[in-house]
């Protein structure tokens, strides 16, 4: 059974970067046709797509955060992390973790972390 | 890039069927997946493709599609499937992102 969980910061400064690790278990990061995400929820508010890294490095942001987003995987330690620049209060949210899956016709997230709540604030 | 649209909230007597819809470009050449997430918990995976459901999901969770709307029907509706549910696909054709739909909150009478 794969496990994600996510580690990092509760709390970050304005201006500063958001750095979130998840660390995979019950099974290699590596294995199986696969992509990790971050995927985060501002309290009361709906679902939103950080981006996506493959295990050969190749990554996808959303274009709404591309500019202040870093998606990177140590594959030696099976975990991936997020990199988010120039936080504001509107970055404040639940962040998780998930593994992709996909096809020619869908993609989807079979397993979730638990998720991490950020508060930006100074 | 695409959206996704759904209805914010639904209701459903308990026992009856009901069904939630998304809406979006991107379902014209995609399928919808979708995730039943209760307060203070994590999405869950309840349906992916044209109509799987992952192991231990219920068989009253099912999946279709038709032009850009693809819907999640529940039959015989549990108390325990009041919540929040998100629908989300490939973007556009040719445009490598991932994108949700805004939620609908599911409540069982």
């Amino acid at each position: 059974q794969v496990q994600l969980q996510e580690s990092g910061p509760g709390l970050v400064k304005p201006s500063q970067t958001l750095s979130l690790t998840c660390t995979v278990s019950g099974g290699s990061i590596s294995s199986g046709s696969y992509y990790w995400s971050w995927i985060r929820q501002p309290a009361g508010k709906g679902l939103e797509w950080i981006g996506r890294i493959y295990t050969s490095g190749s990554t996808n942001y959303n274009p709404s955060l591309k500019s202040r987003v870093t998606i990177s995987v140590d594959t030696s330690k099976n975990q991936f992390s997020l990199k988010l620049s120039s936080v504001t209060a509107a970055d404040t949210a639940v962040y998780y973790c998930a593994r992709g899956g996909y096809s020619s016709g869908w993609t989807n997230f079979d397993y979730w972390g638990q998720g991490t709540l950020v508060t930006v604030s100074s | 890039s695409s959206e996704l649209t759904q209805d914010p909230a639904v209701s459903v007597a308990l026992g009856q069927t009901v069904r939630i819809t998304c809406q979006g470009d991107s379902l014209r050449s995609y399928y919808a997946s979708w995730y039943q997430q209760k307060p203070g918990q994590a999405p869950v995976l309840v349906i992916y493709g044209k109509n799987n459901r992952p192991s231990g999901i219920p068989d009253r969770f099912s999946g279709s599609s038709s032009g850009n709307t693809a819907s999640l029907t529940i039959t015989g509706a549990q108390a325990e499937d009041e919540a929040d549910y998100y629908c989300n696909s490939r973007d556009s054709s040719g445009n490598p992102h991932v994108v949700f739909g805004g939620g609908t909150k599911l409540t069982v009478l």
